[in-house]
């Protein structure tokens, strides 16, 4: 079946540091969404890119359609970085299909 | 304000009860969503509703029902809840096709 899959599983980065996500999923996607979720548990959508590059703030996100990757790469990490993040799928208006997420730990 | 509303935000109940929960969305959009996370933090779709066409999961099973009045609402009863109902479940929102999809606050339920 459909799957998504998300690494590394953890990341401990010290505040400033730099961090790479990786998302691998299975099957051509037409959206490909970034998604934060707080240690309090409310998800937050961080991005929608289903081809090319896309910053906002300081995350930049990139998704190569043929190859059925996208990674996340988040700048100048902040404690408030941590959490995490998940990766998500959809095949054309269909439900989402969500990764396992990488839970990302940022220490002063 | 322009969001995905959910309520109650946590829930506790006991085996055998029956419980539902409201969502509503204030975007415009025509299509909504209920999703379960359970305790290993999985996101799992259970239903999509469009034009009131229903998409079910298969793998939901029977007890649970979606109910909706009209395309900015869409709640989610439990017939008759079980221990591993116990999960997070979050409701969300997108136009139609491939669009971004927003997120709720969730509703927690715990079955004792």
């Amino acid at each position: 079946g459909q799957q998504v899959q998300q690494s590394p599983a953890s990341l401990v980065l010290q505040e400033g540091e730099n961090a790479e996500l990786q998302c691998n999923f299975s099957s051509t996607a037409t959206q490909l969404q970034w998604f934060y979720q707080s240690p309090g548990g409310s998800l937050v959508s961080l991005l929608s890119n289903p081809s090319g590059t896309k910053h906002t703030g300081r995350l930049t996100s990139t998704t190569v359609t043929k190859e059925r990757r996208s990674s996340l790469h988040i700048s100048s990490s902040q404690t408030t970085d941590s959490g995490t993040y998940l990766c998500a799928m959809d095949q054309g208006g269909r439900a989402l299909i969500f990764g396992t997420g990488t839970t990302v730990s940022v220490s002063p | 304000e322009t969001a995905v509303f959910q309520t109650p935000n946590y829930h506790v109940t006991q085996v055998g009860n029956e419980v539902s929960f409201n969502c509503k969305q204030t975007l415009g959009h025509d299509t909504m969503y209920w999703y379960k996370q359970d305790s290993k933090k999985l996101l799992k779709i259970m239903f999509s509703y469009n034009n009131k066409q229903l998409i079910v999961n298969e793998t939901v099973p029977r007890r649970f029902s979606p109910q909706s009045s009209d395309k900015a609402h869409l709640n989610l009863r439990i017939k008759s809840v079980e221990p591993e109902d116990s999960a997070v479940y979050l409701c969300a929102s997108s136009s139609t096709g491939p669009d971004t999809q927003y997120f709720g606050p969730g509703t927690r339920l715990l079955v004792l």
